[in-house]
């Protein structure tokens, strides 16, 4: 089992740019989502998925969009990147059994918006 | 809406020391996850509280969760440099699903 898998681990945009930050995950998993982490600021929610076809917003969804067609799959779309999109960001999965609290990290996507 | 605090930010300790982190909750919790990550690396789930009062170990590592289920604290006696890293608490979001996660306690070792 690879777990839960991100690409790119590094990437520079220009501001105005657009991307997908990529996430799957090989554990069936229902549950999976993405949080920004910040110095400082800890980890923040941004969009999450409790099954295939079903997605909502998290604490911080502004400016990113997300689909999950899939159970595997759960990509993040940054629509028109600003400089305050400059983070790490991390997708993560979990059983829904376990109340999506038992998370499980990809290792990251490192974002850089000049 | 919810809030999760956790002090210290940063705490030094001399290698072999005592360390300490809490955690407090502007709501009551039905549960507390702890999570650590290491310099460079993710978040990686340590354990799950649900009882209230309930007291978990692992090896160095005790975990409590406050009898009113707003406060947690992890506790790591003798520390060693594997330790370092930075401790985050996390409950559920209040009326939706996902974690709200605390801002994290840097554990710095001196050796």
């Amino acid at each position: 089992n690879a777990g839960v898998t991100q690409t790119p681990k590094f990437q520079v945009l220009k501001t105005g740019q657009s991307m997908t930050l990529q996430c799957a995950q090989d554990m069936n998993h229902e549950y999976m989502s993405w949080y920004r982490q910040d110095p400082g600021m800890g980890l923040r929610l941004i969009h999450y998925s409790v099954g295939a076809g079903i997605t909502d917003q998290g604490e911080v969804p502004n400016g990113y969009n997300v689909s999950r067609s899939t159970t595997e799959d759960f990509p993040l779309r940054l629509l028109s990147a600003a400089p305050s999109q400059t983070s790490v960001y991390f997708c993560a999965s979990s059983r829904a059994d376990s109340g999506a609290n038992v998370l499980t990290f990809g290792a990251g996507s490192r974002l850089t918006v000049l | 809406g919810q809030q999760v605090m956790q002090i210290p930010q940063y705490q030094h300790v001399q290698e072999g020391e005592d360390f300490t982190t809490y955690c407090n909750s502007s709501t009551t919790l039905s549960n507390i996850q702890w999570y650590k990550q290491r310099p460079g690396g993710h978040p990686v789930f340590l354990i799950q509280l649900v009882k209230s009062g309930e007291v978990k170990k692992q090896k160095r590592l005790t975990f409590q969760f406050g009898e009113a289920k707003k406060n947690s604290s992890l506790h790591i006696t003798a520390t060693q440099t594997t330790d370092v890293g930075t401790y985050f608490c996390a409950g559920p979001r209040g009326g939706a699903d996902g974690l709200t996660f605390g801002k994290g306690t840097h554990l710095i070792i001196q050796p």
